[in-house]
């Protein structure tokens, strides 16, 4: 079965400053791994995806992430961020080749840009 | 193009009362899944339909929980009895295959109020 952990419910940053968002795993099979956003009032919108190759992945608006197996961890990263990502994060993973389509995911971190 | 639309965006209901909640894929996409989304939690996987395979209701918390998919394409979440615990957002999603590396687009969802 697969979990995913998301230690930091709530993260404030101030606007131009650099914000990671962390993302730990747990699997007993491959995965894939997905952030999605949350703006207010608004559905999920994927920002990226890890499904093989480089480990470090770009996404829309500026966000990247790396995945590093040894650690299951797929942080989410932003040099400098803008009060439009104010927002709701949720880290996700479903199984690799081997099978279940659905998503499980984290807790979610609220990432709140101060001005 | 349109997306994933959900209605009612808001439902409120008094304990013991029958509620439906509908979904309306992106059109063409074979699979669809409902997800829940509780205060403080995460998104927690309800069910998955793909094309006109068996639906895996694997997520179902409990018998008063069902779901129907009607010629491939809009869905009907349906939870009878409703209890002050089911009260929650309820999103869905839809993609284009079944592979577990597509991208999912969800639904503004409903929030499902339980009085």
């Amino acid at each position: 079965a697969q979990s995913v952990t998301q230690l930091d419910s709530q993260v404030p940053v101030f606007e131009e400053a650099p914000v990671e968002l962390r993302c730990n795993y747990s699997s007993s099979v491959s995965v894939y791994l997905f952030w999605y956003v949350q703006y207010p009032n608004q559905g999920l919108q994927l920002l990226l995806k890890y499904l093989s190759g480089s480990t470090l992945v770009k996404g829309i608006n500026g966000f990247e992430a790396e995945f590093n197996k040894s650690q299951t961890s797929f942080h989410l990263r932003k040099p400098s961020v803008h009060i439009s990502d104010t927002a709701e994060y949720f880290c996700a993973v479903s199984e690799g080749q081997t099978g279940a389509n659905n998503l499980f995911f984290g807790t979610g971190t609220r990432l709140t840009v101060i001005p | 193009g349109a997306g994933v639309s959900q209605s009612p965006s808001n439902k409120v209901t008094e304990k013991g009362k029958d509620v439906e909640l509908r979904c309306d894929p992106i059109s063409g996409h074979t699979a669809l899944y409902w997800y829940r989304q509780s205060l403080g939690q995460g998104l927690e996987f309800l069910i998955y339909f793909q094309g006109n395979s068996a639906p895996d209701k694997s997520g179902l918390p409990s018998d008063r929980f069902s779901a129907e998919r009607t010629g491939g394409s809009v869905s009907t979440l349906t939870i009878q009895r409703t209890q002050q615990e089911d009260s929650a957002v309820y999103l869905c999603a839809s993609s284009s295959s079944s592979s577990s590396y597509n991208e999912q687009f969800f639904g503004p969802g409903t929030r499902l109020t339980v009085l």
